[in-house]
């Protein structure tokens, strides 16, 4: 699977939209980007994935570059509830391996 | 969404002894799952592969005989710590998917090990 890069930490102030990139210029045709989150001594949330289109659902907006080596995860109105690790991961699905990368920690702020 | 389920959800065990992980999937059939530690402050890191009915495959440097993993429904894997030492305290987790290339990977809660 490709290997992908996050900046360790992020802060953003509670209301305003958190917006975190990975990198994944590795990635191969069939690997999804996948986004999980992981709130301390829980296991990890899934968020929103996608393969090439933007996508977006209740919890976030995922935009993906039109080369697919980087992607955005878009939080619209940050709450403190959000302060999590996030994990960008690309993910080939059916049965083959899931390995998280170290993740960004994002802080929100009041 | 589908749900997988661990159990429990955190245990202390004195060293020397052994300790049984649960990990289910509630609504669909697993024939695959995984299986993950956390050290504090570290990320999550691949332990093995379970297959239902076959050997489980081990990460590299992960000691197959000291974590022992049995798959023997589409609906259940186990993961015990066997001979567990304080340097085994850590969170594991399990996850499984539905198969298929455009699907999600389900995460059990986790279980926090504690061995003194």
């Amino acid at each position: 699977d490709a290997k992908t890069t996050q900046p360790p930490s992020m802060d953003c102030a509670e209301g305003r939209a958190a917006n975190l990139p990975c990198n994944h210029s590795t990635i191969s045709g069939n690997e999804y980007v996948y986004w999980y989150r992981q709130i301390h001594s829980q296991g990890p949330q899934y968020i929103i994935h996608g393969l090439k289109n933007n996508e977006t659902n209740e919890m976030a907006s995922l935009i993906i570059t039109e080369d697919r080596k980087s992607s955005t995860l878009i939080l619209p109105h940050a709450t403190l509830r959000d302060t999590a690790v996030y994990y960008c991961i690309a993910f080939k699905g059916n049965f083959n391996k899931f390995y998280f990368g170290s993740g960004t920690k994002l802080n929100v702020k009041p | 969404g589908a749900v997988v389920s661990q159990h429990p959800s955190w245990v202390i065990c004195k060293s020397g002894t052994s300790v049984k992980i649960e990990c289910r999937s509630l609504d669909f059939q697993a024939t695959t799952m995984f299986w993950y530690r956390q050290f504090p402050k570290q990320s999550l890191m691949l332990m093995a592969t379970s297959n239902e009915g076959s050997k489980a495959t081990y990460e590299q440097g992960v000691e197959k005989d000291k974590f022992l993993i049995n798959h023997a429904s589409l609906t259940l894997s186990t993961l015990t710590v066997t001979s567990a030492h304080p340097e085994d305290s850590s969170f594991y987790i399990c996850s499984a998917d539905t198969g298929g290339f455009d699907t999600e990977a389900f995460f059990g809660q986790g279980t926090r090990l504690t061995v003194v």
